[in-house]
């Protein structure tokens, strides 16, 4: 089946751990993106990468680092930098305009 | 500061009726919009997209953009009770990189 995984489902981390999330995609799409949810709120981009070995900051990519070594591979690391880590994670990848979400990664950080 | 603006409802219908969802938008070079549903606790579902003005129907489903008034619509005929959840509204920005999303309009359908 082709698709977007992201692992794991859900995800708890003691504060000041660096955690990392996976996402991979088996479309063959060129672009990946990752985004942020918080209750009640829209999604909010962090990074997003249209080629391998190449990616931007979105408006919130402070506290996150990524990399993209790979097409179907654009892991997200959330840093003890965030400040506010606890949120639900999702992860897209596109071909053309349209983008298709993984099933998301819910971090809680205590 | 671009911006995707929705009402956050909840808008309650009755099955059957049509439900009508609207957006806004701040970049006038925005040319591709888009409408994902998203069930509680689950990730966004891509339903539709227009990047002309005019309607466009998909089954029960009907996107309406107006780029002059920058406004787009989502229409959803016979409403199911299986379509409440919360519709998001994106638009791509100029640059053609990343989506900006609104942050939701919940529906609620009641059989």
């Amino acid at each position: 089946d082709g698709g977007i995984t992201q692992s794991p489902k859900y995800l708890f981390r003691k504060e000041g751990q660096n955690v990392t999330l996976s996402c991979e995609q088996n479309l063959n799409h060129d672009a990946m993106y990752w985004y942020r949810q918080d209750p009640g709120q829209g999604l909010r981009l962090i990074y997003y990468s249209q080629i391998v070995n190449d990616f931007q900051k979105g408006d919130i990519a402070e506290g996150y680092s990524v990399s993209r070594e790979k097409k179907e591979s654009f892991p997200l690391t959330v840093t003890s930098a965030q400040k506010n880590p606890t949120a639900f994670y999702l992860c897209a990848s596109s071909m053309g305009y349209e983008q298709y979400f993984g099933p998301g990664t819910r971090l809680t950080v205590t | 500061q671009k911006e995707v603006e929705q009402n956050s409802g909840p808008l309650s219908v009755p099955e059957g009726a049509i439900a009508s969802l609207n957006c806004t938008y701040s970049d006038r070079g925005s040319q591709s919009f888009f409408w994902y549903r998203q069930y509680s606790g689950k990730s966004p579902e891509l339903i539709m997209s227009i990047y002309s003005n005019g309607d466009k129907e998909d089954g029960r489903f009907t996107a309406q953009l107006n780029k002059a008034s920058q406004y787009v619509s989502l229409l959803i005929r016979d409403s199911q009770p299986s379509d409440s959840a919360t519709y998001l509204c994106a638009a791509l920005g100029q640059a053609g990189t990343a989506l900006i999303f609104g942050k939701g309009t919940t529906l609620s359908v009641s059989s």
